[in-house]
């Protein structure tokens, strides 16, 4: 099956400064790759995602690469702010409806 | 449109109970996935069911787990006999096609806080 892995597990980062997190995907198959923030106690929500037929895509702060090469895929958080403080997660879709979720980052934004 | 619901948000069980847990998905959504993220962990896949069938139920433990979308009603995950390492938020989604949509926000519910004691 899929396997996802994200690095790294925390980062802390100075208010301003950019914020980069990476996730590898062993299956070639996976087309569809959601980035999800998870707030202390609450649900994960999406907050970017990019499809295999797209290297990049951007918005407002928050951008996502996609490498289909290597199979490797990135969130960029720039000029971070204190409420980017939460736990990241990647995720990768599987056999049209499954989501392979990475371990996490937990990102501390220090102000 | 109220999204996708779960209750309780909290549940606290002893060893050896059963734990029922309810998902009600978005209007018009047929499709229900589980999943469950233990501690510090990031969310792992249990099952997929549309209207009463299981699809996919290749990530729910083999004894004591079961779960069911009836032609009416929510979806319930059952526990039964509840050990502590149960113990785990579970988030339900759902989706009104085969698979997320992209661009949802809402894809999953609050989640069920299970805490076995």
């Amino acid at each position: 099956g899929e396997n996802v892995e994200q690095h790294p597990s925390t980062l802390s980062v100075q208010e301003g400064d950019s914020a980069v997190i990476k996730c590898t995907y062993s299956d070639s198959a996976s087309n569809y790759f959601p980035w999800y923030k998870q707030e202390l106690g609450k649900r994960p929500q999406l907050i970017i995602d990019i499809r295999s037929n797209v290297g990049e895509k951007k918005d407002q702060r928050i951008a996502v690469t996609l490498n289909k090469t290597a199979k490797h895929f990135s969130l960029h958080i720039t000029e971070t702010q204190p409420e980017d403080s939460a736990v990241y997660f990647c995720a990768a879709k599987v056999d049209d409806y499954k989501l392979s979720f990475g371990a996490g980052t937990t990102v501390t934004v220090r102000a | 449109n109220a999204g996708v619901m779960q209750n309780p948000r909290h549940l606290v069980r002893r060893r050896g109970q059963e734990a029922r847990l309810r998902c009600s998905p978005m209007k018009g959504h047929s499709h229900v996935y589980w999943y469950r993220q233990l501690p510090e962990e990031g969310l792992k896949f249990m099952v997929y069911l549309q209207k009463e069938n299981i699809i996919d139920e290749s990530g729910m433990p083999k004894e004591r787990f079961s779960a069911e979308f009836p032609k009416e009603g929510p979806s319930i995950l059952r526990i039964q006999q509840v050990v502590r390492g149960d113990s785990a938020a579970y988030f339900c989604a759902s989706s009104p096609i085969r698979g997320p949509l992209p661009n949802t926000e809402a894809f999953f519910g609050q989640g069920t806080r299970l805490t076995v004691v």
